[in-house]
């Protein structure tokens, strides 16, 4: 099977840097994604990690070490509207996937 | 391009009443999953579906059912609702070698 953790809340300031872990436990390991939800809407994809190391776009950033099961998103110059769920996201060979409980962010000003 | 898009948006059934939940995407992706999100929680995969004519059972797949008789479209039926399938539903596809899911605008069901 495959299970999935991450922290339930996360705060922090406007222009501050935020990190949030996941860690994941899977048969097949296909790469872990990362995406966001605001309130009322649908997730949107943000980032992706096949491989080992850092991959980034714009503000976000994402790691990976497949070594430890384990990854990150880092968000960088924090806006209020960067206040969100992210949820990180794994695929097994056979297509199943599998979402993390969540992370709610909130940026204070 | 319309992306992936759900039918209906909003729904409030009666405990016992059925219903389907249309998605349909017209990006030709082979993979469509069909996940439910409770209040304040993450996404649980119900169904999903690799390639046109195939479907396997997900995380939460009690009391659902799913077709896939078009690669474009992915099907979720509920045959006896009950308040517990109180969620919003959302549809997904990917490509087969892809890693972005494109999700669907979402279903908000209220079973009363």
């Amino acid at each position: 099977g495959q299970s999935l953790e991450q922290p339930s809340e996360v705060t922090a300031v406007e222009g501050a840097i935020v990190q949030i872990n996941c860690t994941y436990q899977t048969s097949g390991f296909y790469g872990l994604s990362w995406y966001q939800q605001h309130d009322g809407g649908a997730p949107t994809f943000l980032s992706y990690n096949a491989l080992d190391g850092l991959e980034e776009t714009g503000r976000f950033s994402s790691f990976l070490s497949r070594s430890d099961s384990y990854g990150y998103l880092l968000l960088q110059e924090l806006q209020m509207k960067d206040s969100a769920s992210y949820f990180c996201a794994v695929r097994d060979g056979a297509g199943k996937s599998t979402f993390g409980d969540g992370t709610t962010l909130t940026v204070k000003p | 391009n319309a992306g992936v898009t759900q039918t209906p948006k909003f729904r409030v059934l009666k405990t016992g009443q059925s219903m389907t939940l249309l998605c349909a995407q017209d990006m030709n992706h082979e993979y469509m999953y069909w996940y439910r999100q409770d209040p304040g929680m993450g996404l649980r995969l119900i169904h999903y579906s690799v390639g046109e004519g195939t479907t396997a059972k997900g995380e939460v797949p009690d009391g659902y059912n799913v077709s896939r008789l078009k690669k474009q479209n992915f099907l979720l039926g509920l045959e006896s609702a009950a308040p517990s399938q109180t969620s919003v539903y959302f549809c997904a596809s990917i490509t087969r070698d892809g890693y972005e899911q494109y999700f669907g605008p979402g279903t908000r069901l209220t079973v009363t």
